[in-house]
């Protein structure tokens, strides 16, 4: 198994692009969330979702929208990128948030110019 | 105030140390608690789950005190390859987000 797969790994954007951040899992797992960690915030959750074709926001789900048309994958997209939102971006699933361990990806590195 | 609350550090403690983070929470229905370990620019991983008796694997023992609402991490006889940034994370809105807290950074040296 890859586990939870990440794409870019490192990314640099203008103001006002858009871009897709790309999130795979090959364990079947239902539940899959994004996170973004910055300098002294921690891990902050952004979007999240308990099974294809639901989603739900988290703490920060601002200029972010998601979707999950598969089980599998879980893309991120930024609408319109702000300097704000550099960021290390993670994606991660599980069985059942809670029940199971949570696997993380590798995170892809944004840089908004 | 933050859902989830850590010192973030750093502990510099000397090898064979013991040493013990703590983490609070503030929404008293929350129901299950984990400690995560990261390394430097990489991703989080389980380290353990915390149970409501303590439980123990290896030099890690992890606690959890409904009453005051926190949840500790202990590591005995501290290794080098223990340095990292140890997360708690709780989970909350109804079962379906994991809160975490920013992380206390531990470094173990010779």
């Amino acid at each position: 198994n890859a586990g939870v797969t990440q794409t870019p790994k490192f990314q640099v954007l203008k103001t006002g692009q858009s871009m897709t951040l790309q999130c795979a899992q090959d364990m079947n797992h239902e539940y899959m969330s994004w996170y973004r960690q910055d300098p002294g915030m921690g891990l902050r959750l952004i979007h999240y979702s308990v099974g294809a074709g639901i989603t739900d926001q988290g703490e920060v789900p601002n200029g972010y929208n998601v979707s999950r048309s598969t089980t599998e994958d879980f893309p991120l997209r930024l609408l319109s990128a702000a300097p704000s939102q550099t960021s290390v971006y993670f994606c991660a699933s599980s069985y059942v948030l809670g029940l199971n361990e949570q696997f993380f990806g590798p995170g892809t590195r944004l840089t908004v110019l | 105030r933050k859902e989830v609350e850590q010192d973030p550090g750093p502990f510099n403690v000397p090898e064979g140390a013991t040493v013990a983070f703590n983490c609070t929470y503030s929404n008293s229905a929350s129901q299950s608690f984990f400690w995560y370990r990261q390394d430097c620019r990489k991703e989080p991983k389980l380290l353990m789950s915390v149970y409501s008796s303590g439980n123990e694997d290896g030099r890690f023992t992890a606690q959890l005190n409904r009453a005051s609402q926190y949840i500790s991490l202990l590591i005995r006889d501290s290794k080098l390859s223990d340095s990292a940034t140890y997360l708690c994370a709780v989970i909350t809105g109804g079962g379906n987000k994991l809160t975490f807290g920013t992380g206390t950074q531990l470094k173990v040296e010779l």
